[in-house]
């Protein structure tokens, strides 16, 4: 089964500091497109940044950044100089064969002033 | 920036109920989705629409459950005869390829009492 793992269910981080997300993913197809997806508590879906799996350069987004080891099935977001309007939930997912969006469960993502 | 948009905003219906559910994709975009969440739970795919006809469908979108292009701007989502279990936030979605980005409407939250 094609599944998306996000192990933080919560990470909390001081204004102006930096954060990373993580995310693991499952899937036997060898090209495939990865998503951050930003859910604010409007709860309107905005999409972060992406990522195309035959690419190895990794995407970014001026202050958000991705990690992504093809090998190891893992695509971890950073966000640095975070500001509190980046507090949301984030979720990773991927395409599947079927050109289905295949959602993680999300980390809330809280800023401290 | 064009924007995918979807109305109503909150839909409050009554068990037994048929709703529709409208959206009006980007309007170059070819490709069109309906997704759900169930609050505090992880995005569940629904439906995908091409060419005027279903691509894939999960299991939650059963015969209760269709989909229409009617006039070739709006996309609806009709719910035959709602369930507790239907509350939920219906987000609409449009894209330009398959297994590329998919652009969100802001959400449909449907409230069955």
């Amino acid at each position: 089964a094609q599944t998306v793992t996000q192990s933080q269910p919560e990470m909390s981080v001081q204004e102006a500091e930096t954060v990373t997300l993580s995310c693991t993913y499952d899937t036997s197809e060898s090209d495939y497109y990865l998503f951050w997806y930003k859910q604010p508590p409007s709860r309107q879906m905005i999409l972060v940044i992406r990522q195309e799996a035959y690419k190895q350069q990794n995407a970014t987004e001026n202050r958000f950044s991705v990690n992504f080891q093809k090998a190891a099935k893992s695509f971890s977001l950073k966000i640095s100089d975070s500001q509190l309007g980046d507090a949301a939930m984030y979720f990773c997912a991927f395409t599947d064969s079927n050109y289905q969006l295949i959602w993680g469960a999300g980390t809330k993502l809280i800023i401290k002033p | 920036e064009p924007e995918v948009t979807q109305t109503p905003s909150h839909q409050v219906t009554q068990m037994g109920q048929e709703v529709i559910l409208r959206c009006v994709p980007i309007s170059n975009h070819l490709y069109f989705y309906w997704y759900r969440q169930i609050l505090g739970q992880k995005v569940e795919f629904l439906v995908s629409f091409y060419n005027n006809e279903i691509s894939e469908k999960s299991e939650i979108f059963d015969d209760q459950f269709s989909v229409e292009r009617p006039d070739g701007s709006n996309f609806t989502l009709k719910i035959r005869s709602t369930k507790l279990e239907d509350s939920a936030m219906y987000f609409c979605a449009s894209g330009t390829r398959l297994a590329d980005e998919q652009y969100f409407g802001p959400g449909t939250r449907l409230t069955v009492t």
